[in-house]
């Protein structure tokens, strides 16, 4: 499982840019990733999921980029608005295994 | 749909008193429920998971404890609260398969 004991990562993003949060899994059996959105004070909210038979997945806004070879995956929000700060967390497909979760702050 | 609650919202207990937050489902049957700590400004560690009525996983030994009496009540217990048990707790229910974990909106827990 995942380390708890790091500092979360931060990225600062201006008002209408795109943002691109990134996290590497470690497992390479994993079939199924999950990105979830997190507001202070509230509990993490499912933003798009992506099966591991694609590349690719597109949203309202968001994309999910997955590359196998390397084991990593990135969510894309196009047009950042001052609502996506938040934390950001992938998930593999067990719930157990979540990443550490990456600080997006919009700068209006 | 599907629902998840959790209460109370925010909760202060002093030190050494006892600890009991609920967690109940709506709109699916036998769900995996989580519950899960979060520490200000880091990620979320799982504490305990249950499969059915009266199983449950440990995944970190601690003060804490917890109890599923039905099929879609969770409940988290401690009966002497540390300061070291402050945190954000959520609660989380799985359908299985390829499907997200979904997650109520937390109790924040300060122990003074």
């Amino acid at each position: 499982g995942e380390s708890v004991g790091l500092h979360l990562p931060t990225l600062s993003v201006q008002e209408g840019d795109n943002s691109i949060i990134n996290c590497a899994y470690s497992n390479s059996a994993s079939d199924y990733f999950i990105w979830y959105k997190q507001e202070s004070g509230k509990g993490p909210q499912f933003i798009i999921d992506i099966r591991s038979n694609m590349d690719k997945r597109q949203g309202q806004r968001v994309t999910v980029l997955l590359n196998k070879t390397v084991k990593h995956l990135s969510l894309q929000i196009a047009a950042t608005q001052p609502g996506d700060s938040a934390v950001y967390f992938c998930a593999e497909r067990t719930p157990l295994v979540f990443g550490k979760g990456t600080r997006l702050s919009v700068i209006a | 749909s599907q629902t998840i609650h959790q209460w109370p919202a925010t909760l202060v207990q002093p030190v050494g008193s006892p600890l009991s937050l609920e967690c109940t489902v709506e709109g699916t049957s036998n769900p995996n429920l989580y519950w899960y700590r979060q520490a200000a400004g880091r990620g979320l560690q799982l504490l305990f998971y249950s499969v059915g009525i009266g199983q449950i996983s440990s995944e970190v030994p601690q003060n804490l404890s917890a109890s599923r009496p039905q099929d879609r009540q969770f409940i988290l217990s401690s009966k002497k609260l540390l300061l070291s048990d402050s945190g954000f707790y959520l609660c989380a229910w799985w359908s299985g398969g390829n499907s997200p974990l979904h997650f109520g909106n937390g109790t924040r827990l300060t122990v003074t």
